[in-house]
């Protein structure tokens, strides 16, 4: 059964803090991974997208990193912001006979105080 | 802004009744899904249509029904509500079948009393 796992659930960290976010997943077959932040009430943003070639992706302040042989990714945010308070998600898609499905995990609430 | 539009932001009915979702895809996006966001749940995918032909089912109910129409807009129906549709519901859009971003709208709030 395609998995996505997130940890930890929810994180409360200082302005100004680093932060990295974990991604497990047991989907196959493996398409590519994609990070996605989504403020309380808006729909998801696309942060990244990487393939199974890419082990390294970063837009801006995120990095993401992506183990494709123990099928684990993170999400790194460097000098948090408190705008970074948000849902991060992580989503794997998986090649099927139809096209490709995405699967969800249940994401990792982010919390930046001041 | 993502350039997909979802009307209306908040819906509010009763029990048994039946509602009408709308969303616009961003221009020149060609698939249109849909996906159900209950409260501390993660994204549940719904349907999935490709230039109006649906391209892939997942957890849609029975009560639930989609379409696209030539204009590429789509309407998510739901019927006989219950309480526990209850839901934020998403609606987003990519050029292609699936393989890159999508881009999600602001979600209709559903509310069933």
């Amino acid at each position: 059964k395609n998995q996505v796992e997130q940890s930890p659930q929810s994180l409360i960290i200082l302005e100004g803090k680093n932060c990295t976010l974990q991604c497990n997943y047991t989907v196959s077959p493996f398409s590519n991974l994609r990070w996605y932040k989504q403020d309380t009430g808006r729909g998801p943003v696309s942060l990244t997208i990487m393939t199974f070639s890419e082990n390294t992706k970063s837009n801006g302040r995120y990095t993401a990193t992506l183990d494709a042989d123990t099928k684990q990714s993170s999400l790194h945010i460097t000098a948090s912001q408190l705008s970074d308070s948000a849902s991060y998600i992580c989503v794997v898609s998986a090649e099927s006979n139809s096209g490709y499905a995405l699967n969800f995990g249940k994401g990792t609430s982010l919390l930046v105080t001041p | 802004d993502s350039g997909v539009t979802q009307t209306p932001k908040h819906l509010i009915t009763a029990t048994g009744q039946r509602v009408t979702l709308r969303c616009s895809p961003r221009s020149g996006d060609l698939s249109v899904y849909w996906y159900q966001q209950s409260l501390d749940q993660g994204l549940q995918f719904l349907i999935q249509y490709y230039n109006g032909e649906e391209r892939a089912k997942g957890n849609i109910l029975e009560r639930f029904s989609a379409q696209q129409f030539p204009d590429l807009h789509s309407e998510l129906n739901l019927s006989s509500l219950e309480l526990g549709d209850s839901a934020l519901y998403f609606c987003a859009s990519s050029v292609g079948r699936q393989e890159g971003p999508l881009h999600f709208g602001n979600g209709t709030r559903l509310t069933v009393t």
